[in-house]
């Protein structure tokens, strides 16, 4: 498929465990999106990346929180020591650019439950 | 601070009729506004959008229409068919930090009832 592809789908994890989130973005696309979606909550930001920018972190929650693209390929999303709080759905979403008429291409999501 | 409000969780309509969602902003340098539509395990599709110089865009069935002024924007859907019951996503955007930076509103769930 063309689309963008997240991987896994659904992660349990234990208190205080470090987890690793992973995002295929669209090949081509220079921009790649981070957002968490808590329980009955909008998309909230997370991380931004374009090409070999600096990324925008500004929207990540705690420093337990990174994420790391190479080039304009795979992206993953750590959460280190998870906290019940961090229970939510993961998505990532790409795009061609970052300006206004690219729209995000977005992935399905992890479900992240920390117990 | 939520800065993009969908003050309605959810709305049902008959099959057929008009679906009107609505959202408000509070941000002013919002100049790119967009519709998501967002199916359960999956993730959100870009639907419609508009610039804030436009007062309204049309595609098809859907139509966006953009206040300035009240700082307000709608979606409407006309006619409704059940296909459409999803999760809508109001989100707006403003160039920050050399890109577009998109804020999310936090959904209305639309039921259409054949």
């Amino acid at each position: 498929g063309a689309g963008v592809s997240q991987s896994p789908s659904n992660k349990v994890t234990e208190k205080g465990k470090d987890v690793e989130l992973r995002c295929d973005p669209i090949s081509g696309h220079t921009a790649l999106y981070w957002y968490r979606q808590r329980l009955g909550q909008g998309l909230e930001f997370l991380i931004y990346f374009q090409g070999n920018s600096a990324p925008d972190k500004s929207g990540l929650p705690s420093d337990r929180f990174s994420a790391e693209r190479t080039g304009e390929s795979v992206s993953t999303l750590t959460i280190q020591r998870t906290q019940q709080e961090d229970s939510a759905v993961y998505l990532c979403a790409s795009s061609l650019k970052g300006t206004a008429y690219n729209e995000q291409f977005f992935g399905p999501g992890t479900r992240l439950t920390v117990l | 601070d939520q800065q993009v409000k969908q003050n309605s969780p959810s709305l049902s309509v008959q099959e057929g009729r008009i679906s009107i969602l609505n959202c408000d902003y509070t941000n002013s340098m919002f100049d790119y506004f967009l519709w998501y539509k967002k199916y359960p395990a999956e993730g959100p599709t870009f639907l419609i959008s508009i610039s804030s110089i436009k007062d309204k865009n049309e595609d098809g069935r859907f139509t966006v229409f953009l206040n300035k002024s009240a700082k307000h924007l709608s979606l409407h859907i006309v006619p409704s068919q059940p296909g459409d019951s999803a999760v809508y996503f109001c989100a707006a955007s403003y160039p920050s930090g050399g890109y577009q930076k998109v804020t999310f509103g936090t959904g209305t769930k639309l039921q259409v009832i054949p």
